[in-house]
């Protein structure tokens, strides 16, 4: 059971526009850490997608973005393209149990 | 372009320590405002953080290890190494090294900006 909450998939058709969505709780975004996003493609190491909440490193599409509100973060992919079809991973810290940086469950997100 | 690369053996058995060592070349391992870290992932499921050192030695372990796991760090041979011991089937992952920046002096503020390829480890008799 992950601490970070993420729906196990979503999808969309290509063009169109999703969001996946990373719940957690008091001890962690709610406490005001910040969220990170990963892309794992298929048999490959995951790679930084948004860092701080809504930043984004350079390389990376600007179809992609980030945001945080109470104790949850999102991650907007617009302009769908079968290439983006991957897992997709949020981080924070996590302040129970003496502290720990944790991630969600993940969401694999589907290009129709 | 720095590039990080898991080397270590891929079958523990049960109850043996795990010894994973990750090379990172083009860079220095010695660099200010980043850690090294690993994560590993059980076939077919999400990410876990294990644990991160930085290059003077400090190390901060995912409680859920802190019994059982070591990371080291070898600045002369830009290297740094996980040891987990007393396996399980439980602890078969591919374990990925990382490097982690730091962005806010402590790990509060801590993100994994490159990844190496990771590497499978398999824990059986």
């Amino acid at each position: 059971q992950s601490v970070l909450t993420q729906p196990p998939s979503v999808s969309g058709a290509p063009g169109q526009r999703v969001s996946i969505s990373c719940t957690g709780s008091s001890s962690n975004i709610g406490a005001g850490y910040d969220v990170h996003w990963y892309q794992q493609l298929p048999g490959i190491a995951p790679k930084l997608l948004i860092y701080g909440n809504s930043n984004r490193p350079s390389g990376v599409p600007d179809r992609f973005s980030g945001s945080k509100s109470g104790t949850s973060a999102s991650l907007a992919i617009t302009g769908l393209q079968a290439e983006d079809e991957a897992d997709y991973y949020c981080q924070s810290y996590d302040s129970s149990l003496s502290g720990r940086l944790v991630f969600g469950g993940g969401t694999k997100l589907t290009v129709l | 372009q720095l590039q990080l690369q898991e080397s270590g053996p891929g079958l523990v058995k049960p109850s043996e320590t795990l010894s994973l060592t990750c090379t990172v070349s083009g860079g220095s391992i010695s660099s200010s405002s980043y850690y090294w870290g690993w994560i590993r992932q059980p076939p077919g499921k999400g990410l876990e953080w294990i644990g991160s050192i930085y290059y003077s030695g400090s190390t901060y372990y995912n409680p859920s290890f802190k019994s059982r796991v070591t990371i080291s760090v070898d600045t002369s041979k830009n290297q740094f190494s996980l040891k987990l011991s007393s396996v399980t089937a439980a602890d078969t992952a591919v374990y990925y090294c990382a490097r982690v920046k730091d962005y806010g002096g402590n790990y509060l503020y801590w993100y994994f900006d490159l990844w190496g390829r990771g590497t499978l480890v398999t824990v059986s008799s």
